[in-house]
C-alpha cells in the first residue's frame, strides 16, 4: 500500500529536550510538509521540501528543524527553543509541490510535554 | 499569513438531513480552493481541488461550488450518514495551504 507512515503516535518530551518526529512517504512524491495543529486553530505549515537537500521554512519554523537527505523521509525535530511545542503534527507529501496539487497526509503524531 | 474561515464551527444533524457549511477566503490572488474530510483517528482525505470561478464538484452525496469572486466555497452532503460523521477542513492554495479550522459534523442515528 502506497501512504505517508509517521511515527510514533504519541511522543513525550521532557524539557530542555529535542525530539524527532518520523514522517516517511512510498508515493514516489518529490515533495513534504509538517504541519502543526493548536485547538481551535487552523493547521499551520512549519516546514517544507520540494526537492532532497533543499528545504524552507513555512510560517512557524522557530524552534524547528528539518532534514531531506532522502526522498522518502522527512523528519522533524522539535528543539528545546520550541516553548510551547505540545500539539498534534501532521506530515504530508504532494507530487511536486505546485499549486493545485493534492497534498496527501499521515496519520499525525501528538507530542506531550512532561 | 492569509485568513481563511469556516462555519458553522460544528454542526449536529439528524441521520437522512441535507446540511451544507461554508469555506470562506481572501478572493484577491486566488489559486486553488481544496476540501478535506478528517474523522478521528485517520489522515485528512482529500474531497475536491477547486480552482475555476462557479466550479461544482460531486463525489456521491458530496458537492462543492467554488465563487471565487467573494471569496467562498459550499460544502454540501445529501442525505446525511452517520459515516459522514468527521471535521471537514477547507484551504486556500497560494503557493502554500492556508487551513481553516474546520467544521466538525455529527450525524445522529
Amino acid at each position: 500500500d502506497g501512504g505517508i507512515t509517521q511515527s510514533p503516535k504519541y511522543l513525550f518530551r521532557k524539557e530542555g529536550q529535542n525530539v524527532t518526529l518520523s514522517c516517511e512517504q512510498n508515493l514516489n512524491h518529490d515533495a513534504m510538509y509538517w504541519y502543526r495543529q493548536d485547538p481551535g486553530q487552523g493547521l499551520r505549515l512549519i516546514y517544507y521540501s520540494q526537492i532532497v537537500n533543499d528545504f524552507q521554512k513555512g510560517d512557524i519554523a522557530e524552534g524547528y528543524s528539518v532534514s531531506r537527505e532522502k526522498k522518502e523521509s522527512f523528519p522533524l525535530t522539535v528543539t528545546s527553543a520550541q516553548k510551547n511545542p505540545t500539539a498534534f503534527y501532521l506530515c504530508a507529501s504532494s507530487i511536486e509541490g505546485l499549486t493545485q496539487e493534492t497534498q496527501y497526509f499521515g496519520p499525525g503524531t501528538r507530542l506531550l510535554v512532561l | 499569513i492569509l485568513n481563511v474561515e469556516q462555519s458553522p464551527q460544528s454542526l449536529h444533524v439528524q441521520e437522512g438531513d441535507s446540511t451544507n457549511f461554508t469555506c470562506s477566503f481572501p478572493s484577491s490572488n486566488f489559486y486553488a480552493l481544496h476540501w478535506y474530510r478528517w474523522e478521528t483517528a485517520k489522515s485528512p482525505e482529500a474531497l475536491f481541488v477547486m480552482t475555476l470561478n462557479g466550479d461544482e464538484k460531486k463525489k456521491g452525496r458530496i458537492s462543492a461550488t467554488l465563487n471565487t469572486k467573494e471569496g467562498y466555497s459550499y460544502l454540501y452532503i445529501k442525505g446525511s450518514q452517520p459515516e459522514d460523521s468527521a471535521t471537514y477542513l477547507c484551504a486556500s492554495d497560494l503557493n502554500q495551504f492556508y487551513f481553516g479550522t474546520g467544521t466538525s459534523l455529527t450525524v445522529i442515528p
